[in-house]
Protein backbone atom coordinates (compact mmCIF):
# COMPACT_ATOMS: atom_id res chain seq x y z
CA UNK A 1 0.00 0.00 0.00
CA UNK A 2 1.38 3.52 -0.36
CA UNK A 3 1.96 4.91 2.53
CA UNK A 4 2.66 8.77 0.76
CA UNK A 5 0.01 11.22 -0.20
CA UNK A 6 1.11 14.19 -2.51
CA UNK A 7 -0.99 17.25 -2.64
CA UNK A 8 -2.12 18.53 -5.31
CA UNK A 9 -2.59 15.33 -7.76
CA UNK A 10 -2.39 17.76 -10.38
CA UNK A 11 -0.94 21.38 -10.67
CA UNK A 12 -0.84 23.69 -14.21
CA UNK A 13 1.33 26.58 -14.01
CA UNK A 14 2.77 28.58 -16.58
CA UNK A 15 6.63 29.33 -16.97
CA UNK A 16 8.39 31.37 -14.67
CA UNK A 17 6.32 30.58 -11.79
CA UNK A 18 6.94 28.43 -8.58
CA UNK A 19 4.95 25.23 -8.06
CA UNK A 20 5.29 23.80 -4.53
CA UNK A 21 3.93 19.83 -4.27
CA UNK A 22 3.45 18.68 -0.76
CA UNK A 23 4.07 15.02 0.67
CA UNK A 24 2.42 13.30 3.76
CA UNK A 25 3.46 10.14 5.29
CA UNK A 26 2.54 7.69 8.08
CA UNK A 27 5.42 5.85 9.54
CA UNK A 28 8.58 6.98 11.01
CA UNK A 29 11.29 7.59 8.39
CA UNK A 30 15.46 7.18 7.88
CA UNK A 31 14.83 9.65 4.45
CA UNK A 32 12.43 11.06 1.94
CA UNK A 33 13.66 11.05 -1.99
CA UNK A 34 11.77 13.00 -4.55
CA UNK A 35 11.57 11.30 -7.89
CA UNK A 36 10.85 12.58 -11.30
CA UNK A 37 9.00 10.53 -14.17
CA UNK A 38 8.02 12.19 -17.71
CA UNK A 39 5.28 10.44 -19.00
CA UNK A 40 6.06 6.66 -19.85
CA UNK A 41 9.76 6.72 -18.26
CA UNK A 42 11.55 5.64 -15.98
CA UNK A 43 12.10 7.83 -12.47
CA UNK A 44 15.40 10.05 -11.86
CA UNK A 45 16.32 10.62 -8.77
CA UNK A 46 15.99 14.27 -7.57
CA UNK A 47 16.65 15.19 -3.86
CA UNK A 48 17.37 13.49 -0.93
CA UNK A 49 16.48 14.52 2.73
CA UNK A 50 17.29 12.59 5.67
CA UNK A 51 15.20 12.16 8.75
CA UNK A 52 17.43 14.93 10.94
CA UNK A 53 17.60 17.58 8.36
CA UNK A 54 15.22 20.20 7.86
CA UNK A 55 15.61 21.35 4.38
CA UNK A 56 18.40 20.96 1.62
CA UNK A 57 18.50 22.73 -1.56
CA UNK A 58 19.62 21.69 -5.34
CA UNK A 59 19.40 24.31 -8.01
CA UNK A 60 15.71 25.45 -8.41
CA UNK A 61 14.86 22.58 -6.19
CA UNK A 62 14.16 23.00 -2.28
CA UNK A 63 12.87 20.48 -0.49
CA UNK A 64 11.61 21.02 3.14
CA UNK A 65 10.79 18.15 5.75
CA UNK A 66 9.02 18.33 8.78
CA UNK A 67 9.16 15.01 10.95
CA UNK A 68 6.53 16.40 13.41
CA UNK A 69 3.88 16.17 11.43
CA UNK A 70 4.84 13.67 8.32
CA UNK A 71 5.32 15.70 5.81
CA UNK A 72 7.93 17.16 3.13
CA UNK A 73 7.45 19.93 0.51
CA UNK A 74 9.27 20.00 -3.24
CA UNK A 75 9.65 24.13 -4.40
CA UNK A 76 10.87 24.40 -7.55
CA UNK A 77 11.23 27.92 -8.38
CA UNK A 78 10.81 29.67 -11.38
CA UNK A 79 9.78 26.98 -13.62
CA UNK A 80 9.87 25.71 -17.12
CA UNK A 81 7.89 23.88 -19.85
CA UNK A 82 10.56 20.91 -19.11
CA UNK A 83 9.64 20.53 -15.60
CA UNK A 84 6.52 19.15 -17.05
CA UNK A 85 6.26 15.65 -15.56
CA UNK A 86 5.08 13.70 -12.90
CA UNK A 87 6.72 14.22 -9.20
CA UNK A 88 6.73 10.97 -6.77
CA UNK A 89 8.17 11.53 -2.63
CA UNK A 90 9.30 8.06 -1.57
CA UNK A 91 10.14 7.23 2.28
CA UNK A 92 12.77 5.11 3.20
CA UNK A 93 11.84 3.57 6.84
CA UNK A 94 15.05 1.79 7.35
CA UNK A 95 18.38 1.27 5.41
CA UNK A 96 21.85 -1.27 6.13
CA UNK A 97 21.76 -4.38 5.34
CA UNK A 98 18.14 -5.10 5.30
CA UNK A 99 18.23 -2.65 1.76
CA UNK A 100 16.05 0.73 1.45
CA UNK A 101 12.81 -0.06 -0.53
CA UNK A 102 10.96 2.44 -1.39
CA UNK A 103 7.35 3.56 -0.83
CA UNK A 104 5.58 6.27 -3.16
CA UNK A 105 2.74 8.31 -2.84
CA UNK A 106 0.37 8.90 -5.63
CA UNK A 107 2.25 11.55 -7.36
CA UNK A 108 1.60 14.95 -8.57
CA UNK A 109 1.38 16.06 -12.21
CA UNK A 110 2.78 19.39 -13.26
CA UNK A 111 2.20 20.77 -16.21
CA UNK A 112 4.04 23.83 -16.86
CA UNK A 113 2.74 26.31 -19.80
CA UNK A 114 4.41 27.94 -21.81
CA UNK B 1 20.29 7.61 -19.26
CA UNK B 2 20.73 6.26 -15.62
CA UNK B 3 22.82 3.67 -16.55
CA UNK B 4 20.24 0.89 -15.73
CA UNK B 5 19.14 -0.96 -18.91
CA UNK B 6 16.07 -3.10 -18.65
CA UNK B 7 14.73 -5.62 -21.91
CA UNK B 8 12.37 -5.48 -23.69
CA UNK B 9 10.99 -2.03 -23.02
CA UNK B 10 7.54 -3.06 -24.34
CA UNK B 11 5.76 -6.72 -24.23
CA UNK B 12 2.36 -7.64 -25.23
CA UNK B 13 1.28 -11.10 -24.38
CA UNK B 14 -1.96 -13.25 -24.11
CA UNK B 15 -3.67 -14.04 -20.87
CA UNK B 16 -1.65 -17.79 -19.26
CA UNK B 17 1.53 -17.16 -20.98
CA UNK B 18 5.11 -16.25 -18.90
CA UNK B 19 6.88 -13.85 -19.55
CA UNK B 20 10.41 -12.43 -18.61
CA UNK B 21 12.06 -9.50 -18.19
CA UNK B 22 15.44 -8.39 -17.37
CA UNK B 23 17.26 -5.69 -15.35
CA UNK B 24 21.11 -4.67 -15.99
CA UNK B 25 22.26 -2.50 -13.14
CA UNK B 26 24.58 -0.84 -12.35
CA UNK B 27 27.85 -2.46 -12.84
CA UNK B 28 29.43 -2.09 -9.02
CA UNK B 29 25.85 -1.92 -7.68
CA UNK B 30 25.11 -4.39 -5.13
CA UNK B 31 21.76 -3.72 -4.79
CA UNK B 32 19.31 -4.27 -7.32
CA UNK B 33 15.31 -3.40 -6.56
CA UNK B 34 12.07 -4.51 -8.64
CA UNK B 35 8.98 -1.97 -8.63
CA UNK B 36 5.61 -2.09 -10.00
CA UNK B 37 3.88 0.87 -11.36
CA UNK B 38 0.33 0.96 -12.70
CA UNK B 39 -1.12 3.69 -14.63
CA UNK B 40 -1.65 6.98 -12.51
CA UNK B 41 -0.44 5.40 -9.50
CA UNK B 42 3.03 5.47 -7.86
CA UNK B 43 5.94 2.21 -8.10
CA UNK B 44 5.04 -0.47 -5.81
CA UNK B 45 8.21 -2.82 -4.24
CA UNK B 46 8.28 -6.00 -5.36
CA UNK B 47 11.77 -7.59 -4.18
CA UNK B 48 15.21 -6.81 -3.20
CA UNK B 49 18.77 -8.12 -4.00
CA UNK B 50 21.84 -7.69 -1.94
CA UNK B 51 24.28 -9.31 -4.57
CA UNK B 52 22.55 -12.88 -5.47
CA UNK B 53 20.76 -13.12 -2.32
CA UNK B 54 17.16 -12.16 -2.67
CA UNK B 55 16.62 -11.05 0.61
CA UNK B 56 12.58 -9.28 0.89
CA UNK B 57 9.63 -10.19 -1.26
CA UNK B 58 6.30 -8.04 -1.22
CA UNK B 59 3.15 -9.48 -0.16
CA UNK B 60 2.28 -8.44 -4.10
CA UNK B 61 4.70 -10.81 -5.12
CA UNK B 62 2.37 -13.42 -5.90
CA UNK B 63 3.83 -17.72 -6.25
CA UNK B 64 3.49 -16.74 -10.05
CA UNK B 65 6.28 -14.62 -9.80
CA UNK B 66 10.05 -14.96 -9.55
CA UNK B 67 12.63 -13.40 -9.36
CA UNK B 68 16.84 -14.33 -9.81
CA UNK B 69 19.98 -12.63 -9.80
CA UNK B 70 22.37 -14.74 -10.13
CA UNK B 71 26.29 -13.89 -10.08
CA UNK B 72 24.73 -10.88 -8.32
CA UNK B 73 24.61 -9.03 -11.76
CA UNK B 74 21.99 -8.64 -14.07
CA UNK B 75 18.34 -9.88 -12.91
CA UNK B 76 15.62 -11.72 -14.73
CA UNK B 77 11.65 -11.24 -13.04
CA UNK B 78 9.48 -14.31 -14.17
CA UNK B 79 5.98 -13.94 -14.59
CA UNK B 80 4.34 -17.11 -15.06
CA UNK B 81 0.22 -17.85 -16.08
CA UNK B 82 -0.10 -14.00 -16.45
CA UNK B 83 -2.91 -12.52 -15.60
CA UNK B 84 -4.73 -9.26 -16.94
CA UNK B 85 -3.76 -7.70 -13.73
CA UNK B 86 -0.83 -8.38 -14.37
CA UNK B 87 -0.70 -5.34 -16.58
CA UNK B 88 1.52 -2.70 -15.53
CA UNK B 89 5.03 -1.13 -16.27
CA UNK B 90 7.83 -3.14 -14.02
CA UNK B 91 10.70 -1.21 -13.30
CA UNK B 92 14.15 -1.84 -11.70
CA UNK B 93 16.42 0.10 -9.81
CA UNK B 94 20.19 -0.36 -8.73
CA UNK B 95 22.43 1.20 -5.81
CA UNK B 96 25.09 0.77 -3.73
CA UNK B 97 24.69 0.32 0.23
CA UNK B 98 25.53 3.92 1.82
CA UNK B 99 23.29 3.62 4.50
CA UNK B 100 20.77 6.60 4.78
CA UNK B 101 22.30 8.23 1.95
CA UNK B 102 21.31 5.28 -0.53
CA UNK B 103 20.30 6.49 -3.76
CA UNK B 104 18.52 4.23 -6.49
CA UNK B 105 18.85 4.61 -9.80
CA UNK B 106 16.25 3.48 -11.60
CA UNK B 107 15.43 1.88 -15.43
CA UNK B 108 13.49 3.26 -18.09
CA UNK B 109 10.87 -0.08 -17.45
CA UNK B 110 9.54 -2.52 -19.04
CA UNK B 111 5.72 -2.41 -20.16
CA UNK B 112 3.40 -5.17 -19.71
CA UNK B 113 0.33 -5.44 -21.46
CA UNK B 114 -1.67 -8.84 -20.85
CA UNK B 115 -4.52 -9.47 -23.37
Amino acid sequence: SQQGEEDPQALSIQEGENATMNCSYKTSINNLQWYRQNSGRGLVHLILIRSNEREKHSGRLRVTLDTSKKSSSLLITASRAADTASYFCATVRRSGASGSRLTFGEGTQLTVNP
Amino acid sequence: DTGVSQDPRHKITKRGQNVTFRCDPISEHNRLYWYRQTLGQGPEFLTYFQNEAQLEKSRLLSDRFSAERPKGSFSTLEIQRTEQGDSAMYLCASSLDQGVRETQYFGPGTRLLVL
